[in-house]
């Protein structure tokens, strides 16, 4: 079974600085892909950020990117230059067979202007 | 393209009934998933088809079920509705083939309330 952890339940952040959100994982697969959800107070769960595991480069969309350590099962996300709109719950989520996706708990982010 | 779509939005059952929402994946998406989001439980997984077929189911109660259609929209079951059944019951939609790990699409969900 893949468990994925969350460990902030929540964090904050000034508008414009820099926050990393840490996720660790446990799989025995070794082909995986790993996800960050964004869940706004809207309830529509947005991808933000996907990395595959066979890939060593980590993967960076615009303001956000992660710090994929496959050997020590981490998996964390950086949003720099925060900004309002990213204030929201990010979930960090593992999908090594088919289409099922564990899911951590969740981080709740608020980004104070 | 257009997303993932879930009807109705929102739900209000009473215990012991039945309900069936319905989603209709990103065009061109064979597979289907669905979650259910609770704040005590976090967001689990249901089942999933592709191509009409049930290929994983998570650890829910047989009045948890599901199907896909031809076109790929997929409806899932709860009978017998209970306290415990509300939630927020979000769909997916991905290209994944095989057994290839893809990302999902998601839709705005259906929030369902059980009294």
């Amino acid at each position: 079974a893949q468990t994925v952890t969350q460990s902030q339940p929540e964090m904050s952040v000034q508008e414009a600085e820099t926050v990393t959100l840490s996720c660790t994982y446990d799989t025995s697969e070794n082909n995986y892909y790993l996800f960050w959800y964004k869940q706004p107070p809207s309830r529509q769960m947005i991808l933000v950020i996907r990395q595959e595991a066979y890939k060593q480069q980590n993967a960076t969309e615009n303001r956000f990117s992660v710090n994929f350590q496959k050997a020590a099962k981490s998996f964390s996300l950086k949003i720099s230059d925060s900004q309002l709109g990213d204030t929201a719950m990010y979930f960090c989520a593992l999908n090594n067979a088919g289409n099922m996706l564990t899911f951590g708990g969740g981080t709740r982010l608020m980004v104070k202007p | 393209k257009a997303g993932v779509t879930q009807t109705p939005r929102y739900l209000i059952k009473t215990r012991g009934q039945q309900v069936t929402l319905s989603c209709s994946p990103i065009s061109g998406h064979r597979s289907v998933s669905w979650y259910q989001q609770t704040p005590g439980q976090g967001l689990q997984f249901l089942f999933e088809y592709f191509s009409e077929t049930q290929r994983n189911k998570g650890n829910f109660p047989g009045r948890f079920s599901g199907r896909q259609f031809s076109n790929s929209r997929s409806e899932m079951n709860v009978s017998t509705l209970e306290l415990g059944d509300s939630a927020l019951y979000l769909c997916a939609s991905s290209s994944a083939s095989a057994t290839s790990p893809v990302e999902q699409y998601f839709g705005p969900g259906t929030r369902l309330t059980v009294t």
